[in-house]
């Protein structure tokens, strides 16, 4: 699976929107992106996920480059329940049975904290 | 659906006991993952499978041990709880295709004195 960069932490004020980057360079082209959160004490929880289009859902946004290095995950009115911390990873399409391709390796993702 | 279901939720052990965490999913679903957090650190993997009957070493597998026997379980064992192990465990499971996503449980609390 590609590696991904994400900060370590960012600030957000309520109601404004969030913008959460990560950078994955060694990406493949059959590797999607996915972002999941995790509220303090809690498992982490899917948000969106994507291939090369941008995608939006109820929860958030995803903005993917067109090189696809790189994408930007979207909190389009941040709440403080939305304080949490937010994973990008990468996974490749199912390689086979048994095969590497089905790990999910998370990172040590992004704490937002949305400031009242 | 109650989803995934991990128990127990505390446990606490002394160094050398053994212990098995189980997870179980009401969803069908395929592929089932077992993790640890440590504070401030994401999550690691420690075993996986990708159907009954099968399973995978991930990236932080020693120390631990896990079986599927059954498509809806999947247990997690420590033969010999050392304090290295002290963390929370969280298992995952989700179906089959490209872009399912994973359902987490809610995560077991592990201490060992």
């Amino acid at each position: 699976d590609a590696k991904t960069t994400q900060p370590t932490s960012m600030d957000c004020a309520e109601g404004r929107a969030a913008n959460l980057p990560c950078n994955h360079s060694t990406i493949s082209g059959n590797e999607y992106v996915y972002w999941y959160r995790q509220i303090h004490s809690q498992g982490p929880q899917y948000i969106i996920h994507g291939l090369k289009n941008n995608e939006t859902n109820e929860m958030a946004s995803l903005i993917i480059t067109e090189d696809r290095k790189s994408s930007t995950l979207i909190l389009p009115h941040a709440t403080l329940r939305d304080t949490a911390v937010y994973y990008c990873i990468v996974r490749v399409l199912e390689g086979g049975y048994g095969g590497a391709t089905n790990k999910l390796i998370f990172g040590t993702g992004t704490l937002l904290a949305v400031q009242p | 659906n109650a989803g995934v279901t991990q128990t127990p939720k505390f446990r606490v052990l002394k160094t050398g006991q053994s212990m098995t965490l189980l997870c179980a999913q009401d969803m069908n679903h395929e592929y089932m993952y077992w993790y640890r957090q440590d504070p401030g650190m994401g999550l690691r993997l420690i075993h996986y499978s990708v159907g009954e009957g099968t399973t995978a070493k991930g990236e932080v597998p020693d120390g631990y041990n896990v079986s599927r026997l059954k498509k809806q379980n999947f247990l997690l064992g420590l033969e010999s709880a050392a304090p290295s192990q002290t963390s929370v465990y969280f298992c995952a499971s989700r179906a089959g295709g490209a872009k399912e996503k994973l359902f987490f449980g809610s995560g077991t609390q592990l201490s060992v004195l």
